[in-house]
């Protein structure tokens, strides 16, 4: 079955705009989370939704939001961009159970550049 | 102090080496255990999930856990320029998908043929 996919792949934005990510999980899938990737801080969890619904945050300032839609394709938004934010932004999807091999599967991320 | 610590690289080894790669962590509340790994331009993969302290092997790969030193190790075995990769240790305080990702920063790997 396809995996999890991410668009864009790579994006140029400048300080102060803003950017929305976009992120389709692997079918039957209900569960989004995004990481955020950088080599000074590596991976950091940036929240998580279920069924339309966030229901986990990482600490990471309000210019940072998402949201999840009824078929669990999600989207996150930067609004106002610092250069800090330049980054390879992963989504990983899984069923969303709580069984205790459950696993995340990730997408190949959106590089952003902040210039 | 960060939660996670992961030995810093990169590492290079010889094809057919044994590589050894090690994480601590520092919140007792961890209780899942992952290996990652990433090839470059590509999202993380599973590669070992473990529950607690103790082994588990799975082909090349054996995952030990340590929680009484809040240790954890990756061991492979006969490594091939394959494996070449950055790999990440990570941990949860609960299982599932219901549950927060805190990862090592990584560390690159490469096998020289």
């Amino acid at each position: 079955k396809a995996g999890v996919t991410q668009t864009p792949r790579y994006l140029i934005k400048t300080r102060g705009q803003q950017v929305t990510l976009s992120c389709s999980p692997i079918s039957g899938h209900r569960s989004v989370s995004w990481y955020q990737q950088t080599p000074g801080q590596g991976l950091q969890f940036l929240f998580e939704y279920f069924s339309e619904t966030q229901r986990n945050k990482g600490n990471f300032p309000g210019r940072f939001s998402g949201r999840q839609f009824s078929n669990s394709r999600s989207e996150m938004n930067v609004s106002t961009l610092e250069l800090g934010d330049s980054a390879l932004y992963l989504c990983a999807s899984s069923r969303g159970t709580s069984g205790a091999s459950e696993t995340q599967y990730f997408g190949p991320g959106t590089r952003l550049l902040v210039l | 102090q960060k939660e996670v610590e992961q030995d810093p690289g990169p590492l290079s080894v010889p094809e057919g080496a044994i590589v050894s790669l090690n994480c601590t962590y520092s919140n007792s509340a961890f209780q899942y255990f992952m290996w990652y790994r990433q090839y470059s331009r590509k999202g993380p993969e599973l590669l070992m999930y473990t529950y607690s302290s103790g082994n588990k092997e799975d082909g090349r790969f054996t995952a030990q856990v340590d929680k009484s030193s809040k240790y954890i190790s990756l061991f492979i075995r006969d490594s091939q320029p394959s494996d070449s990769a950055t790999y990440l240790c990570a941990m949860s305080r609960r299982a599932g998908a219901n549950s927060k990702l805190t990862f090592g920063k990584g560390i690159t790997l490469s096998v020289r043929p």
